[in-house]
């Protein structure tokens, strides 16, 4: 079974351009986070998504941040435009069986420097 | 924010020996779930514990769970190199609520 699969895995960008990560969860979950993670720290959740619907975007700065799941699988995070302190390790996680929150199945995550 | 605090920050140890690390947490919780991340990689989870639960195992790992101390710990028995990592404890509050991370505890096993 493919695990949640995210590209690109690294990306280089100036400050001011704007960026987009993608991501394809594990078959049949219905349950998407974004997640980033700094530098020694643990990972923050942006959004997360239940099917089509994002459910948890509190912490998302929505000044300069999108995200969609169109069709409730595949998901796009963008950045536009992108600041210094957006470089981070972007994760994405999925989780299913009806299980939310219980054993999130993570991909290996974009590095994003921002330059 | 993050919910969960673990220590200690790092940790060294030799193949053998055995590891342990803690994890408090602040507000009421539904589970708790250790995840594991290898350098440059995405988290792998490890074990969950519910909140009714006291102790759990699997394999080499033995998680403990104390809701009036808000803490838990998580023991990983005969070490080896292949457990150097980082291992962050995860909280879920339950209902509506997302999985919140804790900060992680570097773990280098030297052969």
């Amino acid at each position: 079974e493919a695990g949640v699969v995210q590209s690109p895995r690294y990306k280089i960008i100036e400050k001011k351009q704007p960026v987009a990560f993608w991501c394809n969860p594990i078959s049949g979950h219905n349950t998407l986070y974004w997640y980033r993670q700094n530098l020694g720290q643990g990972p923050e959740l942006l959004i997360r998504y239940e099917n089509e619907e994002a459910v948890d975007d509190s912490q998302l700065p929505k000044d300069r941040f999108s995200a969609e799941r169109l069709k409730g699988v595949d998901s796009t995070l963008k950045i536009q435009p992108a600041e210094l302190g957006d470089s981070a390790v972007y994760l994405c996680a999925s989780s299913g069986d009806g299980a939310t929150n219980e054993k999130l199945f993570f991909g290996s995550g974009t590095q994003l420097s921002v330059l | 924010s993050q919910q969960g605090e673990e220590d200690p920050q790092a940790l060294s140890i030799q193949e053998g020996e055995n590891a342990t690390m803690n994890c408090s947490y602040k507000t009421s919780i539904n589970n708790l779930q250790w995840y594991r991340q290898n350098s440059g990689r995405g988290l792998v989870h490890l074990i969950l514990i519910r909140s009714n639960e006291r102790e759990k195992h699997s394999g080499r790992l033995r998680v403990t769970l104390d809701t009036s101390k808000k803490s838990s710990s998580l023991l990983i028995t005969a070490s080896r190199a292949a457990d150097t990592a980082s291992y962050f404890c995860a909280t879920d509050a339950g209902g509506y609520s997302t999985l919140t991370f804790g900060k992680g505890t570097m773990l280098l096993v030297s052969p």
